[in-house]
This record gives C-alpha cells, sequence and structure tokens, in this order.
C-alpha cells in the first residue's frame, strides 16, 4: 500500500496567518492527490483534488501545489471557520490510503 | 439534491456482525461508485472497499478481506456493509461515500454510522 505521511501533525496558527501542511507519499502517485477538511463531529469535504484544482465552493485562499511524491495544502490567510483537521488522500491505486492529519488550532 | 442516508448507530459484542445501510437518492444509484470507509475514534480515515452499484461488483482492502461483504438492492438505491467477528479496534465511525466519475475522489459522504464493540 502507498504510504501517506503529513506534516506536522499538528498546527498553531493565527486568523489572517498563511499555513502549509506537506504530504509525502511513498512512491509516485502521478497527480491522484486530494485534501479534505473535517470538523468534529462531521463527515470530511472535499477542498482540492487533482493536485489543485478546487472544488466547487471552496475559497480561493484554499490552494495545492506538488507534483510526484511531495504535495503541500496552503491556505493564504486563515480564516476561523478554517480551524480544523485537513487530510490528504492518494486515489492512484486502490486501496486509497490518506495521511494521518493535520489539527490547525487556534494559536 | 444528492443525499446518502445511513443507518443509526450501533452497540456489538466481540464476535458479532454490523450491518449498516446506506441509501442514496438524488441522482442515478447505478452510475456512482460508493465506497466505504471507518474512522476510528480520534484517528484517520482508512479505505475498506467500493461496490458497483450497477453490476454489484465489488473492491476490498486486503485487511478487510473475509471479514467485509458489501451488497447493494438497486430497488431500493441501497448498498450494504456487512463486517463480521467484530473485535474492539473496529470501533469506529463507518462512512458510505460516493465517487464522482469527474474527479475520482468523494464528493458526497454519508453522516457516518457509529459502531461500538464492547463486551
Amino acid at each position: 500500500d502507498i504510504q501517506m505521511t503529513q506534516s506536522p501533525s499538528t498546527l498553531s496558527a493565527s486568523v489572517g496567518d498563511r499555513v502549509t501542511i506537506t504530504c509525502r507519499a511513498s512512491q509516485s502517485i502521478s497527480t491522484y492527490l486530494a485534501w479534505y477538511q473535517q470538523k468534529p463531529g462531521e463527515a470530511p469535504k472535499l477542498l482540492i483534488y487533482q493536485v489543485s484544482t478546487l472544488e466547487t465552493g471552496v475559497p480561493s485562499r484554499f490552494s495545492g501545489s506538488g507534483p510526484g511524491t511531495e504535495f503541500t495544502l496552503t491556505i493564504s490567510s486563515l480564516q476561523p471557520d478554517d480551524f480544523a483537521t485537513y487530510y490528504c488522500q492518494q486515489y492512484n491505486v486502490y486501496p486509497w490510503t490518506f495521511g494521518q492529519g493535520t489539527k490547525v488550532e487556534i494559536k | 439534491q444528492v443525499q446518502l442516508v445511513q443507518s443509526g448507530a450501533e452497540v456489538k459484542r466481540p464476535g458479532a456482525s454490523a450491518k449498516i445501510s446506506c441509501k442514496a437518492s438524488g441522482y442515478t444509484f447505478s452510475s456512482y461508485f460508493i465506497q466505504w470507509l471507518r474512522q476510528a475514534p480520534g484517528q484517520g480515515l482508512e479505505w475498506m472497499g467500493m461496490i458497483n452499484p450497477n453490476s454489484g461488483g465489488t473492491s476490498y482492502a486486503q485487511k478487510m478481506q473475509g471479514r467485509v461483504t458489501m451488497t447493494r438492492d438497486t430497488s431500493t438505491s441501497t448498498v450494504y456493509m456487512d463486517l463480521t467477528s467484530l473485535r474492539s479496534e473496529d470501533t469506529a465511525v463507518y462512512y458510505c461515500a460516493r465517487r464522482s466519475p469527474v474527479s475520482l475522489v468523494v464528493d458526497y459522504w454519508g453522516q457516518g454510522t457509529l459502531v461500538t464493540v464492547s463486551s
């Protein structure tokens, strides 16, 4: 199975900060990389797929980048609604695998 | 609007089985693969398998092989996930989720079903 490693596990930031989360795949996954946001008690919500394509309705402060095996999710200016846990996911091959998550906390 | 509505929470003894339903509405049921994923308390997401509602064909995670069965009922637009020989490590929220044929990832999720395995 492809291992997805996210860093950091926890991130403390303030409203307005620029935030970057990194995800590394154990082997090439081409551009089949997605990012999800999850809030407590809720199902995950798709933010980005194919490395950098924003899902409909997702604010433009979210962006994704990175080819090959190292990817980043950037939030350009953190908003109160963005405090949540973020997961990367590879869907190049089954089984789909996810990073362990990055919790974005209020500083 | 697209909806995936799952059955309610369950409490099971170790060794028992759990069968969760996921009723789809608001779209053509047979056109979208359904994935099953789970999330143990405080943990990340784990893909369990998927079913093609059109053919009934399935693919399971190797870890779940032999204990999981996914089926569908096209007359009611419902998919089922049956997990047998439950153990405490199976305590989790179980999600059904629709895979978009465009993005190839999940675009809609069920609300989740908590299965608690405890003696």
